[in-house]
């Protein structure tokens, strides 16, 4: 069956230190992958999408992500921490037509 | 990209009442829409998948007469969760989608935060 697995539950960084989430997925074909950002009660924000192509993608924010398919991974990264960055990113699968399975969700935190 | 509009984003409503959330496509014609429900401090739990005229799809385990979707024209969806208990107090979202192309993507909605007291 599909899913999307988040290792990490809870990270905390360093403002203005790198910071990868992890992200598996297990899907039978070559799948269309999200990465969303959550402040708390709020609705979701799109960070960037990979449909096809370059396997590195540039998102709002100074995000990017990397889809490795021998590893069934898209991991988020960011270079550089600031405290507003703090908030909950989804990692989500798309199973056909924009119908979206979802990880667990890590929750960031970012020390001063 | 594309506005999703969801409301109330807020409700409170007591045991037994029934709530309405309507879930709107403001600048595109939204074929499908896609309800999902969000327990504190989890992940986005998808309920069910509605095109417009015709039933709701829904997923495993969620009840189609307590959660009652319509999505009668391409541009609103509603959810009407019936006879409403504390348990469902939760925080609903919705997406929509025009699915016309590959590489799309689906616009999410605000959220309504659902209180049962």
């Amino acid at each position: 069956a599909q899913s999307v697995t988040q290792p990490d539950i809870h990270i905390t960084v360093s403002e203005g230190a790198s910071l990868e989430l992890r992200c598996n997925y297990s899907y039978g074909a070559t799948p269309y992958l999200f990465w969303y950002v959550q402040s708390p009660g709020q609705g979701l924000q799109l960070l960037l999408k990979y449909f096809s192509g370059d396997t590195l993608v540039q998102g709002i924010k100074g995000f990017e992500a990397e889809f490795k398919r021998s590893q069934s991974s898209f991991n988020l990264r960011k270079p550089s921490v600031h405290w507003s960055d703090a908030a909950e990113y989804f990692c989500a699968v798309d199973l056909w037509g924009n119908k979206l399975i979802f990880g667990t969700g890590t929750l960031l935190a970012v020390q001063p | 990209g594309a506005v999703v509009s969801q409301h109330p984003s807020r409700v409170i409503c007591k045991s037994g009442t029934s709530v309405k959330i309507e879930c709107r496509s403001l600048d595109f014609q939204a074929t499908t829409m896609f309800w999902y429900r969000q327990f504190p401090k989890k992940s986005l739990m998808l309920m069910a998948t509605s095109n417009e005229g015709s039933k709701a799809t829904y997923e495993q385990g969620v009840e189609k007469d307590k959660f009652l979707i319509n999505h009668a024209s391409l541009t609103l969806s509603t959810l009407t969760v019936t006879s409403a208990h504390p348990e469902d107090s939760s925080f609903y979202i919705c997406s929509a989608s025009d699915a016309q192309g590959v590489n799309t993507e689906a616009f999410f909605g605000q959220g309504t935060r659902l209180t049962v007291v």
